[in-house]
């Protein structure tokens, strides 16, 4: 499973674009990048996923490079109530297997007004 | 559509005691994880079920154990219970289809561990 690093915590004001980077070096080929978000006391909200490219949403985009070696979640114009931690996990979906989640530390998104 | 839901919402026990936690997933959905989340961590991955089966485990002891039912719903069983058990239990269900997964989490169930 490969593993992700993202920062620990960030800092934002209502309005503007927001943008976390998550690094996963050893992505495997199967892999697809999926993005979460969860407020305090609840369960974590799916909010985008993507494999390669860039893939958009009503809520979010993703950019992925062409080494798939990280990725960008990026919030348009975020107000208060986007205070949550937002979490980057990456595993192959595909798995007929099953397959395991493995959810990082996470992000902490502060919007201030 | 009710999405996932679990109960109870909240539980206290004492250490030694066992304690079953219940997820109902999300109408259509087979699959069914199973995750502990400490305060202030991430959501830690502890096994999931389908068609009746585990087929995935974390990391965690054999004290922690579970069950899904014909109609998709799940159980979560934890023997022995330990102060440090105590935490947010999350229920999260899915279909994969086309390579694309989504998880749908339920609210949870907080365990606190006296």
């Amino acid at each position: 499973l490969a593993k992700t690093t993202q920062p620990i915590s960030m800092d934002s004001y209502e309005g503007q674009e927001v943008n976390i980077t998550c690094s996963h070096n050893n992505i495997a080929t199967n892999d697809y990048i999926t993005w979460y978000q969860q407020f305090p006391s609840q369960g974590p909200r799916f909010i985008i996923q993507g494999y390669k490219t860039k893939v958009t949403n009503e809520v979010a985009s993703l950019f992925i490079p062409a080494d798939r070696k990280s990725s960008t979640l990026s919030l348009p114009r975020v107000s208060l109530s986007d205070t949550a931690v937002y979490y980057c996990l990456v595993g192959d979906a595909l798995n007929t297997g099953g397959f395991k989640t493995i959810f990082g530390a996470g992000t902490r998104l502060f919007v201030k007004a | 559509d009710a999405g996932v839901t679990q109960s109870p919402t909240h539980l206290i026990k004492t250490r030694g005691q066992q304690v079953t936690l219940r997820c109902s997933p999300k109408s259509g959905h087979d699959t069914v994880s199973w995750y502990q989340q400490a305060l202030g961590q991430g959501p830690q991955f502890i096994f999931q079920y389908y068609e009746e089966e585990e087929r995935q485990r974390g990391n965690f002891p054999d004290r922690f154990s579970g069950h899904q039912f014909p109609n998709y719903s799940s159980e979560l069983n934890v023997n022995a219970l330990l102060l440090g058990d105590s935490a947010l239990y999350l229920c999260a269900s899915s279909l994969v289809r086309d390579g694309f997964n989504e998880q749908f989490f339920g609210p949870g169930t907080r365990l606190t561990v006296l």
